[in-house]
């Protein structure tokens, strides 16, 4: 069964800890992006890997850092750096992001409250 | 700033009517992307249409683009209830390093 998974589904954490979430794909693609979202808003790209041990800032890295030392895998760690972390936050993969003629694949999601 | 804008921002109809959702956006692109997102869930892609294509369709989907205006329509036909969700438009363009940008969506219900 082919997809992309995310765990957990909700997560609770407290001010100045740091956090993070799973991103797993068995797509056997090579981009793998992580996006915030925000209640009434669009996406927005934090990081973005095109392969393996490669990874680039997206449009709001600040307090988020990633690795991608498998192709099936891309963790995002939300640091304490991170204002306000308290989001919806998607994880995607597509066969490849040197060109964005390709859909992007989706996970079912990580909502994160921090109290 | 977001390349693609959505309109209207919430779509109320009844079932059976058909639905249009209109995206905007600013720089050149080479594709245009629509999603779909439940509540609370990952998006799901519906249909991809190039810059050198005007219309394409998928199912009870039409999708038009017009790049001399920079923009696109999404076009549900007879519709249901269960196609109520959010839907989204990313562009893709070389600006951006071929990433795809998001759009705030368009929240779509269908009432039964």
């Amino acid at each position: 069964d082919g997809g992309i998974t995310q765990s957990p589904k909700y997560l609770f954490r407290k001010e100045g800890q740091n956090v993070t979430l799973s991103c797993e794909q068995n797509l056997n693609h090579d981009a793998m992006y992580w996006y915030r979202q925000d209640p009434g808003q669009g996406l927005r790209l934090i990081y973005y890997s095109q392969i393996v041990n490669d990874f680039q800032k997206g449009d709001i890295a600040e307090g988020y850092s990633v690795s991608r030392e498998k192709k099936e895998s891309f963790p995002l760690t939300v640091t304490s750096a991170q204002k306000n972390p308290t989001a919806f936050y998607l994880c995607a993969s597509s066969i490849s992001s040197g060109r964005s003629e390709y859909e992007q694949y989706f996970g079912p999601g990580t909502r994160l409250t921090v109290t | 700033s977001q390349q693609g804008e959505e309109d209207p921002q919430a779509l109320s109809i009844q079932e059976g009517e058909n639905a249009t959702m209109n995206c905007s956006y600013k720089t050149s692109i080479n594709n245009l992307q629509w999603y779909r997102q439940n509540s609370g869930r990952g998006l799901v892609h519906l249909i991809l249409i190039r810059s050198n294509e005007r219309e394409k369709h998928s199912g009870r989907l039409r999708v038009t683009l017009d790049t001399s205006k920079k923009s696109s329509s999404l076009l549900i036909t007879a519709s249901r209830a269960a196609d109520t969700a959010s839907y989204f438009c990313a562009t893709g363009a070389m600006e951006y390093g071929n990433k795809l940008v998001f759009g705030a969506g368009t929240i779509l219900r269908v009432k039964s």
